[in-house]
């Protein structure tokens, strides 16, 4: 079964700092690799998609990489604003069946 | 990006009564949607999937009599919580991917706070 870790688990950074979230996954069988931010008592928001075939997507500040090999993908944010403050989710999907991680708590102190 | 709503977002009931979810796509079809819950701080745990037409596909552990799951459209599936008791207190997401896509991107409604008294 396939498993997913993200790493750290919470972060803590000063305004302005760029920064890297990482996700880690069992089983390279994957169909697409999708990251998710959630704010508190919401539902969650698709940042970026990478299918299988690509090794990265970018949309403004967000960059996602995938190395399918090693069973990694990283969430990269520039410049980071106190409105990036949420928890990021990153999950694959291997045909119909989706696998989370458990997230990581991102606060971007102004 | 295409659009997936939920509603009610928060209900609050008494122990004993039963609760329905929407979850409907907006702009776009879906054969299949997801269930979720989330416990606070947690991430999300798959109750089932739905699809449409026929039974939902339970996850291990989850009591489909209580948990009954309806997709009878390509747009609408409902999640019922039947003699809700405060232990299913919790967020629940529904989720779906567009039929026309092949890129298999996943939609998530906003959610629903369910508060059993």
């Amino acid at each position: 079964k396939q498993e997913v870790t993200q790493i750290p688990a919470a972060l803590s950074v000063p305004e302005g700092e760029n920064l890297v979230l990482n996700c880690s996954f069992t089983d390279s069988a994957i169909y697409n690799l999708q990251w998710f931010r959630q704010d508190p008592g919401k539902g969650l928001t698709s940042l970026l998609l990478i299918q299988s075939s690509q090794r990265e997507q970018t949309s403004g500040r967000l960059n996602a990489s995938l190395d399918k090999s090693s069973g990694r993908s990283t969430l990269y944010i520039a410049a980071s604003q106190p409105g990036d403050s949420a928890t990021y989710l990153c999950a694959v999907s291997g045909g119909n069946q989706f696998y989370f991680g458990t997230g990581t708590s991102l606060t971007v102190i102004p | 990006g295409a659009v997936v709503s939920q509603h009610p977002s928060r209900v609050i009931c008494k122990s004993g009564t039963s609760v329905k979810i929407e979850c409907r796509s907006l702009d776009f079809q879906a054969t299949t949607m997801f269930w979720y819950r989330q416990f606070p701080k947690q991430s999300l745990m798959l109750m089932a999937t739905s699809n449409e037409g026929s039974k939902a596909t339970y996850e291990q552990g989850v009591e489909k009599d209580k948990f009954l799951i309806n997709h009878a459209s390509l747009t609408l599936s409902t999640l019922t919580v039947t003699s809700a008791h405060p232990e299913d207190s919790s967020f629940y997401i529904c989720s779906a991917s567009n039929v026309d896509s092949n890129t298999g991107e996943l939609f998530f409604g906003e959610g629903s706070r369910l508060t059993v008294l």
